[in-house]
């Protein structure tokens, strides 16, 4: 596609349900990145993918954060036993070479967990 | 640890006047420093992007500065519109291992009224 697509644009969960949130990158970008932002902040640093290579995954915040890459493109960022702090937008974003390009970022993902 | 403040937090200005955000930053080594544009709902969009040697940059209305020895940059919007409410990010980039990694600053939360 022509951008960052991110799905779905807004995704209310009740406490303790599990959710999962889909990336597609720009075709033939190789990496990929997930933030969290919180309302009023600037994004914070996920997660990084290397084509299907998770290369860091330093700035999940707990282990109910997982994400994945399997095929080098789609990305799927899945939290389990949601919480109320997990409230927050979810920007992908992704940039044709590893180092030195732009990123182009998606509309995110507004997760507001009751 | 690496580190981005922007001021001010928000800041309303009447249409066709101007405004200069600030940008300090703390982020070793450096690589980059680019300017975001975020509308609501929408992801982060780039206005420009300087760096080391770069001391001024020019994108349409909007010209950002960079001093490099007092780790500071602005961004002046001229003739301001409507369509530039907006939060405006700086972003910073370190030459160091996690390029990928990206600091976001807070925003600075524009808006323009008629």
């Amino acid at each position: 596609g022509a951008g960052v697509s991110q799905s779905p644009r807004y995704k209310v969960a009740k406490r303790g349900q599990d959710v999962a949130l889909r990336c597609d990158p720009i075709s033939g970008h190789v990496s990929l990145f997930w933030y969290q932002q919180a309302l009023g902040q600037g994004p914070e640093f996920l997660t990084y993918f290397q084509n299907e290579a998770q290369l860091d995954k330093s700035g999940l915040p707990s282990d109910r954060f997982f994400a994945e890459r399997p095929e080098g493109s789609v990305s799927t960022l899945k939290i389990q036993r949601t919480q109320q702090e997990d409230s927050a937008v979810y920007l992908c974003a992704s940039r044709l070479v590893e180092l030195g390009t732009e990123a182009f970022f998606g509309q995110g993902t507004r997760l507001t967990v009751v | 640890k690496n580190q981005v403040e922007q001021s001010p937090q928000s800041l309303i200005i009447l249409e066709g006047k101007n405004c200069t955000l600030q940008c300090n930053y703390t982020v070793s080594p450096f690589s980059n420093l680019r300017w975001y544009k975020q509308d609501t709902g929408r992801g982060p969009v780039s206005l420009t992007i300087m760096t080391f040697s770069e001391n001024t940059k020019s994108n349409g209305r909007y010209t950002a500065t960079l001093d490099a020895d007092t780790k500071q940059s602005s961004l002046h919007i001229t003739a301001s519109q409507l369509s530039d409410s907006a939060s405006y990010i700086c972003v910073v980039t370190d030459s160091g291992g996690s390029n990928y990694k990206l600091t976001f600053g807070k925003g600075t939360l524009l808006t323009v009224n008629p």
